[in-house]
């Protein structure tokens, strides 16, 4: 099984940038496509889609959200951080079953 | 709009059973492959199921293959989780989403408890 890896926590100001990491324990590259994804959820909510295949803004998500990387190491940026961003941010691969999650980083104000 | 609803939730003993069941409007079901993810109480995410669009292919985690099945009839835009052997560890919120992960239902709380 592919393991995602995340930080479990991440202490942030309002308007700061917040960078989340997520690193795969092997490659999660099909056909050029890099297939990680990246959802967040707020407690007592269904997860929510932000950045499909590594990069790419899923509907109605804001700007201030993006996502990098290739391989086996991801980046999700919030930047800047607002007050309605404050929730658990996990990653998923697509890449082969069973499709995997990340532990989840909880975003935090500092 | 996608929109999923789940239904069926509730209490059960371990070694009982239970049906989930996922609506869903707002696109052409027939169409997508559909998954079932849970989440145990203050943990992370968990996939558990996918089907196919036209039900030729399923796949499942080790943690529920051979005591779940997921189904679903096109022709009421249905998707489902028929749980057997249920044992405490299967205790979660079960949300069912679309095969692009876009769309997610607003989950269902199932218990296992004696």
């Amino acid at each position: 099984d592919i393991v995602l890896t995340q930080s479990p926590a991440l202490a942030v100001s309002l308007g700061q940038r917040a960078t989340i990491s997520c690193r795969a324990s092997q490659s999660v590259i099909i056909s050029r496509y890099n297939l990680i994804h990246w959802y967040q959820q707020k407690p007592g909510q269904q997860p929510k889609l932000l950045i499909y295949r590594a990069s790419n803004l899923a509907s109605g998500i804001p700007a201030r959200f993006s996502g990098s990387g290739s391989g086996t190491d991801f980046t999700l940026t919030i930047n800047p951080v607002q007050a309605d961003d404050i929730a658990t941010y996990y990653c998923q691969q697509s890449r082969e079953s069973p499709w995997t999650f990340g532990g989840g980083t909880k975003l935090e104000l500092k | 709009e996608v929109q999923l609803v789940e239904s069926g939730e509730g209490l059960v003993q371990p070694g009982s059973s239970m049906k989930l069941s996922c609506v869903a409007s707002g696109f052409t079901f027939s169409n997508y492959g559909m998954n079932w993810i849970r989440q145990a109480p203050k943990k992370g995410l968990e996939w558990i199921a996918l089907i196919y669009y036209d039900s030729s292919s399923k796949y499942y985690a080790d943690s529920v293959k051979g005591r779940f099945t997921i189904s679903r009839d096109n022709s009421k835009n249905t998707l489902y989780l028929e749980m057997n052997s249920l044992r405490s560890e299967d205790t979660a919120m079960y949300y069912c989403a679309t095969y692009n992960w876009e769309g997610w239902g607003q989950g269902v709380m199932v218990t296992v408890s004696s």
